[in-house]
């Protein structure tokens, strides 16, 4: 049974980069057929795409937020990961990594992991 | 940019009474790229319907999506205490690739 987890810091300073690193146990990164996605949800709010990557590396970010985001794939550890950078108060939210199956006929994300609060604070 | 729009925003039914939920998108959606999310309080959303009208893995039957085009629709056909929690629809395809809604809280009356 393929399940994720996120881990990084819990609290990150104004103007810093955020690093959080997804783990995906129980099946291979690499297998093919799904892209590997991080999605965050501000307290109290709905939920907002990041960007997705490809085990080839390939990727591709919301507009709002691709100056800012680097989303990379380590198929050795079986981890994907997402950066972001010159964080303000409002990034701070729920970040959830998630896999999506797609596009093929159908895209959807079938598979989340527990999501992990990252607040922006000096 | 693609816009969708949840309504309503919050929906008060008791036990056993049927829920509709609708999700309105500013420009067309292909139907094969629109899906549908629970969550509860504290939890990762989980996935219920694809494709519009098709349900995941484990999904009971009281479940159904339907629509296309711009308009989209979840039902719960007889609400259970554990159905009660926020359902998003999600649709990717139209700039900025992937949106979500912004939800409907489904809540006891």
């Amino acid at each position: 049974q393929v399940q994720l987890q996120e881990s990084g810091p819990g609290l990150v300073k104004p103007s810093q980069t955020l690093s959080l690193t997804c783990t995906v146990s129980g099946g291979s990164i690499s297998s093919g057929g799904y892209y590997w996605s991080w999605i965050r949800q501000h307290p109290g709010k709905g939920l907002e795409w990041i960007g997705y990557i490809y085990y080839s590396g390939s990727t591709y970010y919301n507009p709002s937020l691709k100056s800012r985001v680097t989303i990379s794939v380590d198929t050795s550890k079986n981890q994907f990961s997402l950066k972001l950078s010159s964080v303000t108060a409002a990034d701070t939210a729920v970040y959830y990594c998630a896999r999506a199956y797609g596009p093929g006929l159908y895209w959807y994300f079938d598979l989340w992991g527990r999501g992990t609060l990252v607040t922006v604070s000096s | 940019e693609i816009v969708l729009t949840q309504s309503p925003g919050t929906l008060s039914l008791s036990p056993g009474e049927r829920a509709t939920l609708s999700c309105r998108a500013s420009q067309s959606v292909s139907s094969s790229y629109l899906a549908w999310y629970q969550q509860k309080p504290g939890q990762a959303p989980r996935l219920l319907i694809y494709g519009a009208s098709s349900r995941a893995t484990g999904i009971p039957d009281r479940f159904s999506g339907s629509g296309s085009g711009t308009d989209f629709t979840l039902t719960i056909s007889r609400l259970e205490p554990e159905d009660f929690a926020v359902y998003y629809c999600q649709q990717y395809g139209s700039s900025p690739l992937l949106t979500f809604g912004g939800g409907t809280k489904v809540e006891i009356k």
